[in-house]
This record gives structure tokens, C-alpha cells and sequence, in this order.
């Protein structure tokens, strides 16, 4: 069974420029995380999902950041535009939701997309 | 402001040594979970304990919750190269999808 994949895996822009970044989650995993990590840090959520419905999108920088779940399915994260201190990697995971039988409250991540900000 | 700390947040030591990473907070999980990740990959999971005061153990990791339900400890017994990586200690207070990361702890173990 594939795991969870994100693209891409590396991208270096200059500063003020758009990027986007994709997410594809397990196949009938419910609830989708956008976590940001700086080097050697703890991941800091960005975004929840349940489903299509974004239900925590508190920490989101929202003047910049956007995030979208249109089918419930794979997931988009934006920047525009970017600045200097986006620089981090950027980790995609979900697992199952509430009412999708007996939920261990494990989280599967992707590999990450770094980004470099010059 | 993490609302989980590690400690230490850096830790080398020589293959065969005994460690211990601590997680602390002062608020209270229902549950915890440590997760290990290596250079370019996501974390993965090690353990989730849920009553406080639990221990569980797998292979030469032994995971502690404490009583309180507020912090966690993670002794690694005979360490080898193979534990290098970053641990990360992940809280989760209302229901099993909503979780808070630790600052994480970087453990490299020289051969």
C-alpha cells in the first residue's frame, strides 16, 4: 500500500515568489495535517483537515499561506509570496478520522518538500 | 512557545551507552507518542501510551508516561548507530487527532 507522497521533494525560489506544494494522503485516511519543520525542530501544525473541512487552521499565516481540500482527497499548500523565513520543510500526514473504526491516533507522514527561499 | 519540551535537545554518545530523553510539559495529554525521524524523511511512529503511569517497552526502548498524564520518558538500553536520528515526543489533548510536537531531541550514536 503506497504511503503518503508529496511533491515536490526539493524547490529553491526567490523570495516573493509563488510555490505550491501537493499532498496525496492513504487511501481512505479521512483527516489530513500540513505541519511545518525547521531544522532539527518539532513539527508545528499548520492545518487539519477532516475530511474536506478544514476544522484547525489557527496556526496558519493566512495574509500568505492557503490551503485547499477540494474532494476530500489530496490537498494543495501555497505560498504567495514567499519570504526569507519559509525557509523549513514542509510535511504532509494524515490518518484516519473520527468514526473510521478503532483509530490509534497514529499520524503517517510524507517525505517532506524542502524549501529554500533566496 | 513549545507546549512540550525535551530534553536533551542534543545527544551523542559511544554505541553500547544507555540514554534517556525526557518530555515535559505542565499541561495534560490523553495520550503521548514518541516518533523517530531520519535526515529527509517524515517522523515514524515508535509508541503511543495512554494511561498514566504506564510503561511499555520494544526491543531496547523503554517508554514511560508519567502519572500525571504530563510528561514521558524514552531509556534506550545498549544504544547502536542504527538509533541515530531525531525523537520526537507528540501530545494530543482533546482526541486522537489533534497533536502537539516536542522540540525534539537529536541522538546520534558513534560506532
Amino acid at each position: 500500500e503506497a504511503g503518503v507522497v508529496q511533491s515536490p521533494r526539493y524547490k529553491i525560489i526567490e523570495k516573493k515568489q509563488p510555490v505550491a506544494f501537493w499532498c496525496n494522503p492513504i487511501s481512505g485516511h479521512n483527516t489530513l495535517y500540513w505541519y511545518l519543520q525547521n531544522l532539527g525542530q518539532g513539527p508545528e501544525l499548520l492545518i487539519r483537515y477532516e475530511n474536506e473541512e478544514a476544522v484547525d487552521d489557527s496556526q496558519l499565516p493566512k495574509d500568505r499561506f492557503s490551503a485547499e481540500r477540494l474532494k476530500g482527497v489530496d490537498s494543495t499548500l501555497k505560498i504567495q509570496p514567499a519570504e526569507l523565513g519559509d525557509s523549513a520543510v514542509y510535511l504532509c500526514a494524515s490518518s484516519l478520522g473520527p468514526g473510521q473504526g478503532i483509530n490509534t491516533g497514529e499520524l503517517f507522514f510524507g517525505e517532506g518538500s524542502r524549501l529554500t527561499v533566496l | 512557545t513549545q507546549l512540550l519540551e525535551q530534553s536533551p535537545q542534543f545527544l551523542s554518545i559511544q554505541e553500547g551507552e544507555n540514554l534517556t530523553v525526557y518530555c515535559n510539559s505542565s499541561s495534560v495529554f490523553s495520550s503521548l507518542q514518541w516518533y523517530r525521524q531520519e535526515p529527509g524523511e517524515g517522523p515514524v511512529l515508535l509508541v503511543t501510551v495512554v494511561t498514566g503511569g504506564e510503561v511499555k517497552k520494544l526491543k531496547r526502548l523503554t517508554f514511560q508516561f508519567g502519572d500525571a498524564r504530563k510528561d514521558s520518558s524514552l531509556h534506550i538500553t545498549a544504544a547502536q548507530p542504527g538509533d541515530t536520528g531525531l525523537y520526537l515526543c507528540a501530545g494530543n489533548q482533546d482526541n486522537f487527532n489533534k497533536f502537539y510536537f516536542g522540540s525534539g531531541t537529536k541522538l546520534n550514536v558513534k560506532p
